[in-house]
Formats: C-alpha cells, sequence, structure tokens
C-alpha cells in the first residue's frame, strides 16, 4: 500500500553540526507535508510545512526540501543543539483528505 | 496556534474498563482529529471528529470500541471502551482549520495508557 516512510530510524550528530533528515513518500496526489518534532513525553510540534507547489521553504535554523520528482522530503537543521534531540516525524496530506498520514519517525541523537 | 488541552494526561486501567478521554481546545476549530501511538511507534489515526454528527472511523477502528463525541467546535472525547493490555497507548487529539492555515495540524500533549 501507499505510505510514507522515512529512510534512516536513528540519526546521531555533533553539537554544531548541520542534520538532514529524510523522508520519501508514494502518492503522488499528496499536496501538503509537515515536519514534526516530539520531545520524550509530549505531542507532536509543527516545526515546518511545505506545498507541494514549493520545493524549498526555510524557518528558523530548518529548512525543507521537497523533490516532487523522486518523491522524496528532507529537513535540515542547522547548528544543531543538544534541545534538537527528539524523534521527528514527516507527515503527508494526500489530496481529498484533511487528516495526516505520518512516517515511521527518525530519533536525533545530538552528542555534546 | 491553538493551545490544546488533554485529560487525564496518563492513567493506569483494569482491563475490561473503558476511560474516557477528553480534548479542549482555546479556540473553534474547524476540524478534529484522534490519534494512537503505540509505544516506540508512529501515529496513527483513529478517526476524525465531527461536530453535531457520528465520527468518521479510519479501517481498523470501530465505534464500539472508540466512541467519539464532539459536541462543539472547541471540544471533543475520545471513549477507549473494553480495553484490553494492547490498547496501551499515547492518544492523541490534533486540531486543524482553526488559523490562516486550513491544513496544519497541531497536536494536544497526549494522553498516556497502560492496561493491565
Amino acid at each position: 500500500g501507499e505510505s510514507v516512510g522515512l529512510h534512516l530510524p536513528t540519526l546521531s550528530v555533533q553539537e554544531g553540526d548541520n542534520s538532514i533528515i529524510n523522508c520519501a513518500y508514494s502518492n503522488s496526489a499528496s499536496d501538503y507535508f509537515i515536519w514534526y518534532k516530539q520531545e520524550s513525553g509530549k505531542g507532536p510540534q509543527f516545526i515546518i510545512d511545505i506545498r507541494s507547489n514549493m520545493d524549498k521553504r526555510q524557518g528558523q535554523r530548518v529548512t525543507v526540501l521537497l523533490n516532487k520528482t523522486v518523491k522524496h522530503l528532507s529537513l535540515q537543521i542547522a547548528a544543531t543543539q543538544p534541545g534538537d534531540s527528539a524523534v521527528y516525524f514527516c507527515a503527508e496530506k494526500r489530496a481529498g483528505r484533511r487528516a495526516l498520514t505520518f512516517g515511521s519517525g527518525t530519533r536525533l541523537q545530538v552528542q555534546p | 496556534s491553538a493551545v490544546i488541552s488533554q485529560k487525564p494526561s496518563r492513567d493506569i486501567c483494569q482491563r475490561g474498563t473503558s476511560l474516557t478521554i477528553q480534548c479542549q481546545v482555546d479556540s473553534q476549530v474547524t476540524m478534529m482529529f484522534w490519534y494512537r501511538q503505540q509505544p516506540g511507534q508512529s501515529l496513527t489515526l483513529i478517526a476524525t471528529a465531527n461536530q453535531g454528527s457520528e465520527a468518521t472511523y479510519e479501517s481498523g477502528f470501530v465505534i464500539d470500541k472508540f466512541p467519539i463525541s464532539r459536541p462543539n467546535l472547541t471540544f471533543s472525547t475520545l471513549t477507549v471502551s473494553n480495553m484490553s493490555p494492547e490498547d496501551s497507548s499515547i492518544y492523541l487529539c490534533s486540531v486543524a482549520g482553526g488559523g490562516r492555515n486550513t491544513d496544519t495540524q497541531y497536536f494536544g500533549p497526549g494522553t498516556r495508557l497502560t492496561v493491565l
């Protein structure tokens, strides 16, 4: 079936380095994508989103890239900090639906 | 973004019993959803809570097991009925449609349920 998945279950980076978290999706009709950060014991926190008519969007220290040709989404975090340690989920909204379909998640570990 | 609260934040329940989880939003929203997150897993949509009508359930989830209410645009409840240990999960409420971007979903803090 169609799904949203992630390439790497765990990513370990040094503090100050840039992090890249990847996500693959299979539904070409998806028109909206969101990245969430979930810290232990908390609900998912919205980080950044992007619509399918864009290929890049920047926020504070974060950038989302969308490659519709290969159905790939990535989250780039600049100058990773210990507070960035969490599980990151990509989610897609499929055209005609209001709910989100979530990927399997990547745990980001920031080493001091 | 909307401020979302859930009650209870956690509970430990005996099998065979039922638990009702409340979700309260500080502003009116168009859409409310209920998700389940099993231990170490991603989020799975249970149902869309429709204001004034029956919820819309995803495949694998049924109303008898997860009855949902949504009496107004700021409040919803999810009941986990006749619980078994397999129901131990985090249950999350999310909302959309309260701001400029009607597609963006924001999540509550979750209810951590353990069934013994």
